[in-house]
């Protein structure tokens, strides 16, 4: 059972366009929702995060945008670059006990940018 | 990659032998995860460690099994490797804060 669901599986974007991924949990018990950013051949690398107790949180041309009630949280990348051309994921995780996090990850999205 | 490395990077093996997987971190974390990525299954976690001598089992913890003798080391072993085991493992490390770093990964191929 896919607890974090993730959108679109693969994205084609023109540069200087706007890149959007959603993700969609069940478990209201997450307190924890980031976002990674894998190149090939490489490990995935924190992006930026986010907690419910927030609705949105910018980083550079990175935004995560947390709709609680909905139970969703979407990454926009603004003017996008080719360099933005990597496997993004999504996960979310509650926190349990000794302040241990285990991630419940989306299947990836694979951005193209185009130049 | 956040003072984590991983050994081998590659490795061929057959199906039946042992293989051990080692992730060494110099960040002195609390808490480190084994996850293996596959086409279609997206990264799923397979053991992690909260302390020396304690781990705890993931969702895909059937034929692997893990050790912590010290806080640097965590090594992942596949008893008798299977050809469904063929695989990109990563390990992980967090400390106090929520944030999980990754080594680069160890691909694995199992014949």
């Amino acid at each position: 059972q896919q607890q974090v669901k993730q959108s679109p599986q693969s994205l084609i974007v023109q540069k200087g366009g706007i890149s959007i991924i959603n993700c969609a949990y069940e478990n209201t018990a997450f307190d924890y929702f980031p976002w990674y950013q894998q190149f090939p051949g490489k490990g995935p690398a924190l992006l930026i995060a986010i907690r419910p107790d927030v609705s949105e949180k910018k980083e550079g041309r990175f935004t995560i945008s947390f709709n609680k009630s909905a139970k969703q949280f979407s990454l926009h990348i603004m003017d996008s670059q080719p360099g933005d051309s990597a496997t993004y994921f999504c996960a979310a995780s509650p926190l349990a006990a000794g302040n241990n996090r285990k991630l419940i990850w989306g299947l990836g999205t694979s951005l193209a940018v185009n130049p | 990659d956040a003072g984590i490395t991983q050994s081998p990077r590659h490795k061929v093996t057959e199906t039946g032998t042992p293989v051990t997987l080692r992730c060494h971190q110099t960040e002195n974390h609390r808490y480190m995860y084994w996850y293996r990525q596959d086409p279609g299954h997206g990264l799923r976690l397979i053991h992690y460690s909260y302390g020396v001598k304690d781990t705890d089992k993931g969702e895909v913890s059937d034929g692997y099994s893990v050790s912590r003798s010290k806080t640097e080391d965590f090594l992942l072993t596949l008893e008798s490797a299977t050809s469904s085991q063929t695989s990109v493992y990563f390990c992980a490390i967090s400390g106090l804060q929520d944030e999980q770093y990754f080594g680069p990964g160890t691909r694995l191929t199992v014949t």
